[in-house]
Order: C-alpha cells, then structure tokens, then sequence
C-alpha cells in the first residue's frame, strides 16, 4: 500500500525551529519528487516546497524562502521539513504530496506557532 | 504569480449534476488537477492533467479545460460527494504550483 505519514508538528513560539519527517513506504521512494503542502487553520491548500531525485533539486514558495530548507535520506524513504525563524502564519497542517500530480497524500501534521 | 479563482460554495441536490469552475488565465494550456477534501480529512486526487481519472475515482467525476476556465464535472452527485474542491496547476513564475481558492460542494 502506498503511503506517506508525516510526524514531528508542535506547539512552538515565534522564532524557534521544527523539523517535520514525512516517511514514504509501498513504492520506489527515490522515483518519485515529494511536495509539502500546508493549510492554515479553515484556509485552503498552499504549496510550500519540493525536493526532486536530485538532492540539488529542490524550490520553495516565496513566503518561506531563506527560512524552510527541505532534504531526503534515501536510506531511510524520509523527506524533512526543515522549519526555522517561524512565525504565527506558519500556523497549519503540513502535508506531503507524491509526485507533481499530488497522488498521493499523508494524514497531515499540526503545527503551532504561537507565544 | 498565477491566480487561480473558483466560486466558494456550490449547491446541488443529489442525483444532479454539479460542476466546478476553476479560472484562469489562458488555464486552456495547463495541465490541471483537482482535489476532493472532506473535513477533518487529507486531500485526495480525483482528476489529473485536465480529464485523467485515478484508480478508485468513480466515473462520476470528470474534468474539462479550455480557454480561461477549467471544470469539475460530478454526475448523479452523492451526498458523500460533499467536501471542498480544489483545483491546482503548474505555472513557470514564483510559487509555481497554485491552488484555487477552493469550492464548498454543498449537497441539500
């Protein structure tokens, strides 16, 4: 079964840091470009990043560009959401996404970021 | 950047035909998904690349794309069809990839 579960959201204050993991299983990981994709509390989708085969291949939205660095460990099927200087509109469930069709989709994780 | 616009409620009484409009400009020459997403729940793929239908997806739901507007199709709809739908491209600007507003499918 194909599937992505993502893990690692919290409660933090502005300006911290998280790392977010989003593991992959029931398919060839290293085919395919992972997406992160959030959604601010009753808001719709947003994209935020992605990470190609490539380890250089990777892009970011405007909004968390210089901030978010995202980064794949093959050996262990895992991206990560590297997550700093955050801020209250960082606020949401972030998701990763399969492929640039968005195939498939893990169950979100909730991060705060609140004082 | 790209702007992708969709009204943010449809209503439809099962059985009938509901769609979903998704505009943009010159949409006609992206290649356009959409996403069901039902509370409390991820979003899941019904439609790729304008019309394509994954595995699982009912034939109900169809897509077309032309000129400024894209559309969702949903036939005989459901009352299980009720969720908010999201239509989504790729564009060569920053933050390529765009998702629309989003559509409240409400069934009465």
């Amino acid at each position: 079964q194909e599937q992505l579960v993502e893990s690692g959201g919290g409660v933090v204050q502005p300006g911290r840091s998280l790392r977010l993991s989003c593991r992959a299983s029931g398919f060839p990981f290293s085919d395919y470009v992972l997406h992160w994709v959030r959604q601010a509390p009753g808001k719709g989708l947003k994209w935020v990043a992605l990470i190609g085969y490539k380890r250089n291949d990777k892009d970011y939205a405007d909004s968390v560009k210089g901030r978010f660095t995202t980064s794949r460990d093959t050996s262990k099927n895992t991206v990560y959401l590297e997550m700093n200087s955050l801020r209250v509109e960082d606020t949401g469930i972030y998701y990763c996404a399969r492929d640039n069709r968005m195939d498939v989709w893990g169950q979100g994780t909730t991060v705060t970021v609140s004082s | 950047s790209y702007v992708l616009t969709q009204p943010p409620a449809v209503s439809v009484a099962p059985g009938q035909t509901a769609r979903i409009t998704c505009g943009g400009n010159n949409i006609g020459s992206k290649n356009v998904q959409w996403f069901q997403q039902k509370p409390g729940q991820a979003p899941v793929l019904v439609v790729y690349d304008d019309s394509g239908r994954p595995s699982g997806i009912p034939e109900r739901f169809s897509g077309s794309n032309s000129g400024n507007t894209a559309t969702l199709t949903i036939s005989r709809v459901e009352v299980g069809d009720e969720a908010d739908y999201y239509c989504q491209v790729w564009d060569n600007s920053r933050d390529p990839w765009v998702f629309g507003g989003g559509t409240k499918l409400c069934v009465l």
